[in-house]
């Protein structure tokens, strides 16, 4: 069974740079079928997509968080990553990654807390 | 950005009690619509895709319907492991967005 793990520090600083990876296992990255997501939910309240990435490259950005965001992607490693710059209070969340298949998300990662603190 | 909202917010009910989450969209999404349960403290779970299709190894009690603007998540039986929290999402066009959330609790 495919399985998503997310890392990365758990305390960033105000005004750094937030960085997260996702290691698949049990699966490959490779597939062309899927894309790759990360999704993130502040401590009680909803799930906020914040882009999706492929095998190849390509790469989808919520607006909001656009101008702040980069993903990428290890074929190598089976592995893609999150960077989010110029943190603030309001980025502390549980940072998820996940597969989505169609758009809809049927494997996650546990989950991450990243708390935005100085 | 389409908007996706759920009512009710928070839901009470009992063991063995249908119940009935709706999800409306602000513009048409066909069909494109999946929901998820979360958990205290967990990720969240694939139910249904594609408004009707059930995820992999999803109990029967879990049903999707609808079309367009307007879904609705049924669960037939509610059992003592559906206490949680669902989310509707759509995937029809980015930024793919999530309803704000229902809470199913105990009555």
């Amino acid at each position: 069974q495919l399985q998503l793990q997310e890392s990365g520090p758990g305390l960033v600083k105000p005004s750094e740079t937030l960085s997260l990876t996702c290691t698949v296992s049990d699966g490959s990255i490779s597939s062309s079928r899927y894309y790759w997501v990360w999704i993130r939910q502040p401590p009680g309240r909803g799930l906020e997509w914040i882009g999706s990435i492929s095998s190849t490259g390509t790469t989808y950005y919520n607006p909001s968080l656009k101008s702040r965001v980069t993903l990428s992607v290890d074929t190598s490693k089976n592995q893609f990553s999150l960077r989010l710059t110029s943190v603030t209070a309001a980025d502390t969340a549980v940072y998820y990654c996940a597969r989505s298949v169609g758009g809809s998300h049927d494997y996650w990662g546990q989950g991450t807390l990243v708390t935005v603190s100085s | 950005d389409i908007q996706m909202t759920q009512s009710p917010s928070t839901l009470s009910a009992s063991v063995g009690d249908r119940v009935t989450i709706t999800c409306r969209a602000s513009q048409s999404i066909s069909t494109w619509l999946a929901w998820y349960q979360q958990k205290p403290g967990k990720a969240p779970e694939l139910l249904i895709y594609k408004a009707s299709s059930l995820g992999s190894g999803v109990p029967s009690r879990f049903g999707g319907s609808g079309s367009g603007t307007e879904f609705t998540l049924t669960i037939s039986s509610l059992q003592p492991d559906d206490f949680a929290s669902y989310y509707c999402q759509q995937y029809n066009s980015h930024p793919w967005t999530f309803g704000q959330g229902t809470k199913v609790e105990i009555k």
